[in-house]
């Protein structure tokens, strides 16, 4: 089974500065999709960045970008030029792309609570 | 254009009752999941519909369960209620149509289920 596993619970950053959120994942398949997804108070969950594990290239959406690491099996995020807007739960997720597109669940980490000081 | 929306957004129920949460699909979507997270865990699946039928369901018992309806709408009923139901219930929606893999889901805000 799949597991993914978020070793920060919490992490601070000033407004402006870079952070980095880690990742890591266990898996014994090769082709799968992984996730940031930011959570704030309002709870829903909003989709960050996406990466395809067939891809080399790592994935980037505007300040946000991440380091995939297929052999080591770790996935983290980069925060540039940190806003206030920023702090949320940060959730990274595991997707399966195997199995005949039975496999549509997400995997989840437990979390990394984000605060960001002015 | 409006997003996932989930009904209702707060709920006290008592153990043993029965409880029916409800999502609407962003427009244009054709498939639910429904996803349980408890006070300071990640989201657990608990399935995903689509085309009216359960397509995959996650490690939940049989007192969970759901349906969809030809609008695309969805419900997720829970009997028999426990204190470990309590929880966030969100509800996500995609575009499935016949794609198995390229799925980017919207949630909702998710329902806030108390039981005492």
């Amino acid at each position: 089974a799949q597991t993914v596993t978020q070793s920060q619970p919490e992490m601070s950053v000033q407004e402006a500065e870079t952070v980095t959120l880690s990742c890591t994942y266990d898996t014994s398949e090769s082709d799968y999709y992984l996730f940031w997804y930011k959570q704030p108070p309002s709870r829903q969950m909003i989709l960050v960045i996406r990466q395809e594990a067939y891809k080399q290239q790592n994935a980037t959406e505007n300040r946000f970008s991440v380091n995939f690491q297929k052999a080591a099996k770790s996935f983290s995020l980069k925060i540039s030029d940190s806003q206030l807007g920023d702090a949320a739960m940060y959730f990274c997720a595991y997707r399966s792309a195997s199995g005949a597109g039975n496999n549509r669940k997400l995997i989840w980490g437990l979390g990394t609570s984000l605060a960001v000081n002015p | 254009d409006a997003g996932v929306t989930q009904s209702p957004t707060h709920l006290i129920k008592t153990r043993g009752q029965q409880v029916t949460l409800r999502c609407s699909p962003k427009s244009g979507h054709d498939t639910v999941s429904w996803y349980q997270q408890a006070l300071g865990q990640g989201p657990q699946f608990i399935f995903q519909y689509y085309e009216e039928e359960e397509r995959q369901r996650g490690n939940f018992p049989d007192r969970f369960s759901g349906h969809q309806f030809p609008n695309y709408s969805s419900e997720l009923n829970v009997n028999a209620l426990l204190l470990g139901d309590s929880a966030l219930y969100l509800c996500a929606s995609s575009f499935l149509n016949g794609r198995a893999f390229d799925e980017k889901l919207f949630f909702g805000s998710g329902t806030q289920l108390s039981v005492l």
